[in-house]
């Protein structure tokens, strides 16, 4: 079963920042975050990962809290091309595999 | 990051009869997955492809049903076998070094009929 708990939709405007909330109670300590986004009809594009600290690239930042039992993805200027489905995952560190257990996600809407 | 390619991107095919889907990576990669998309559903992991030996399948997935060969490190095929309309979905591929961050295929789209 997936350990990520995330709203099924959310809306934003475009150009507006997309806040994308995922929670993570029962994440370990080698345990990372992981965000992944569909747009309809292809495969999964990886977004961003981290550990404890916050992490920033060109596509998106997020932001764990410092219990890290949830995280932020934040799309800082969303366009409509970001409509998609957002998969936050947790995946092992130290023994990480590499294996992804999806859940339901949050299909983002941005809406013009 | 690596890039994935899969061939077929899309078939239709006929209810009894097989598919070989192909997966290919442009690097060596150490890891490679198989997931199957259900119409309307989340990715679910098929089995990891495992480089010189036999797949390692997840909980509901058969090497009878879902063969998968990976012959070297930038390579893996995944076969559904004897199909039903309940085949009908999206195979996808993904790989990435050990421990890190794992890219995903376009994506197979099958129809069964």
């Amino acid at each position: 079963d997936a350990k990520t708990t995330q709203p099924t939709s959310m809306d934003c405007a475009e150009g507006r920042a997309a806040n994308l909330p995922c929670n993570h109670s029962t994440i370990s300590g080698n345990e990372y975050v992981y965000w992944y986004r569909q747009i309809h009809s292809q495969g999964p594009q990886y977004i961003i990962h981290g550990l404890k600290n916050n992490e920033t690239n060109e596509m998106a930042s997020l932001i764990i809290t410092e219990d890290r039992k949830s995280s932020t993805l934040i799309l800082p200027h969303a366009t409509l091309r970001d409509t998609a489905v957002y998969y936050c995952i947790v995946s092992h560190g130290s023994s990480n595999t590499g294996k992804l257990i999806f859940g339901q996600g949050t299909t983002l809407q941005v809406k013009p | 990051s690596a890039v994935i390619s899969q061939k077929p991107s899309r078939d239709i095919c006929q209810r009894g009869t097989s598919l070989t889907i192909q997966c290919q990576v442009d690097s060596q990669v150490t890891m490679m997955f198989w997931y199957r998309q259900q119409p309307g559903q989340s990715l679910t992991l098929i089995a990891t492809a495992n480089q010189g030996s036999e797949a390692t399948y997840e909980s509901g997935f058969v090497i009878d049903k879902f063969p998968i060969s990976r012959p070297n490190l930038t390579f893996s095929t995944l076969t559904v076998s004897n199909m039903s309309p309940e085949d009908s979905s999206i195979y996808l591929c993904s790989g990435g070094p050990w421990g890190e961050t794992q890219y995903f295929g376009p994506g197979t789209r099958l129809l069964v009929l």
